[in-house]
């Protein structure tokens, strides 16, 4: 029963590239997060999405980062013409699907998270 | 809109001396609470959650945490620190399927 999966685990961009990272969930569970760490700040929410939907991106810079989820394959994290800025662990966590009464209360599983370089 | 606070981004505890890492937390509604513990070039692991059912959660590894609404906190307790308890711990608060973190307390064990 693997985890959450990402890959890569670490990855080195030059400023203007383009970074692609992957997470699959946990088997049976139909929702993932996507998080980017920094020193000292924490983890912050970027995105909430379900299958073949983008349920929450509150937390997603509006230019240059989009995120999928399709009906069939990993989930995506992209970030276009990278700057030094987006240097970063992401970290993506899956959660069963939740109802009405257990909203809120599911836990998230993490993957190991994906250390983004951008030189 | 729900958040959390964590007090201290560092904290230093000798070996078998007592674990405190501190959190508040805000939320309109009674929230649902998390702490989760990273371990170095790891991801996120649940160590405990409060779900409104009892307010003295009991977690993995002796950890423990208590509820306040009064005080609007979930502190993270243990008796005696170990060297394995070195790590970094996030408090974390629900808004409806998202989960707002804290900023993280570094736990350092002192020898």
């Amino acid at each position: 029963n693997a985890g959450v999966m990402q890959n890569p685990r670490h990855l080195v961009r030059r400023r203007g590239q383009e970074a692609r990272l992957r997470c699959s969930p946990m088997k049976g569970h139909s929702h993932v997060y996507w998080y980017r760490q920094l020193p000292e700040e924490g983890l912050k929410f970027m995105v909430y999405l379900q299958k073949e939907n983008i349920i929450d991106e509150s937390g997603m810079p509006k230019e240059r980062f989009s995120a999928e989820f399709p009906k069939e394959g990993p989930s995506i994290l992209r970030i276009q013409q990278v700057v030094r800025g987006d240097s970063a662990a992401y970290f993506c966590a899956s959660s069963p699907p939740t109802s009405g009464i257990t909203s809120g209360a599911n836990v998230l599983t993490f993957g190991a998270g994906s250390r983004l370089t951008v030189l | 809109a729900q958040s959390v606070t964590q007090l201290g981004s560092h904290v230093s505890v000798s070996e078998g001396a007592l674990v405190l890492l501190r959190c508040n937390y805000s939320s309109s509604v009674p929230p649902y609470l998390f702490w989760y513990v990273q371990y170095p070039n790891q991801g996120l692991q649940l160590l405990l959650k409060y779900t409104s059912a009892a307010t003295l959660v009991k977690g993995i590894n002796g950890f423990e945490a208590e509820f306040k609404k009064s005080e609007t906190s979930f502190h993270l307790t243990k008796p005696s620190a170990h060297m394995s308890d070195a790590a970094e711990y996030f408090c974390a608060v629900s808004l409806g399927d998202k989960i707002i973190f804290g900023k993280g307390t570094r736990l350092h064990i002192l020898p």
